[in-house]
């Protein structure tokens, strides 16, 4: 079956524009997590979605990235006035949520986003 | 707070050979699961291989094993016989089992980059 699909594979954006990165987790997944990865580092976790809401948003580093997901399925993080410390890959991850927790979280490609 | 730890940022090998790469975590919960993902230059993160702390038995999967000391809280991953396509990065991971109130994410290290030599 598919796999998690992330939208566009690649951002190029002026600093200070506003971006918007999609995710399609895998269907039945009902849980969903952004992670952030800059170059030469590991992954950083970003927020948490358990069906449509978000019960841990604390990786969100500051009040200029936000996410919502709609119908327990598509996530779209957005990132306002971009700030060239946010060039990274951003990654979406989707799992099986509920015991055991053993399930793996499933990664689609990724976004790579660069701020000029 | 958990944390995860690879103190090895690069590695090489041998086609053919053996490699280990090391992670240590550090958590104060019992019950928990460790996992190795792998993430070739395409970005795309492969799990390689999981261990579920509760089993002493460590984990398999073809060339790639696991040494699990849950006293040492040390989780290595074995390579052998590598093969040109197992260089990548490969993290560890750490994920709680705890029901309520958890987010279970994935903790990550920053990884070991692993090259294959022919």
């Amino acid at each position: 079956g598919a796999g998690v699909s992330q939208s566009p594979s690649n951002k190029v954006t002026e600093k200070g524009k506003d971006v918007e990165l999609r995710c399609d987790p895998i269907s039945g997944h009902t849980a969903l997590y952004w992670y952030r990865q800059s170059l030469g580092q590991g992954l950083e976790f970003l927020i948490y979605f358990q069906g449509n809401s978000a019960p841990d948003k604390s990786g969100l580093p500051s009040d200029r990235f936000s996410a919502e997901r709609t119908g327990g399925s598509v996530s779209t993080l957005t990132i306002q006035r971009t700030q060239q410390e946010d060039s990274a890959v951003y990654l979406c991850a989707s799992s099986f949520q509920g015991r055991p927790y053993n399930s793996p979280l499933h990664f689609g490609n990724g976004t790579r986003l660069t701020v000029t | 707070a958990q944390t995860v730890t690879q103190s090895q940022p690069e590695m090489s090998v041998q086609e053919a050979e053996t490699v280990t790469l090391s992670c240590t975590y550090d958590t104060s919960e019992s019950d928990y699961y460790l996992f190795w993902y792998k993430q070739p230059p395409s970005r795309q993160m492969i799990l390689v291989i999981r261990q579920e702390a509760y089993k002493q038995q460590n984990a398999t999967e073809n060339r790639f094993s696991v040494n699990f000391q849950k006293a040492a809280k040390s989780f290595s991953l074995k390579i052998s016989d590598s093969q040109l396509g197992d260089a990548a990065m490969y993290f560890c991971a750490y994920r709680s089992a705890r029901v309520s109130g958890a987010t279970n994410k994935l903790i990550f290290g920053t990884g070991t980059l692993l090259a294959v030599q022919p």
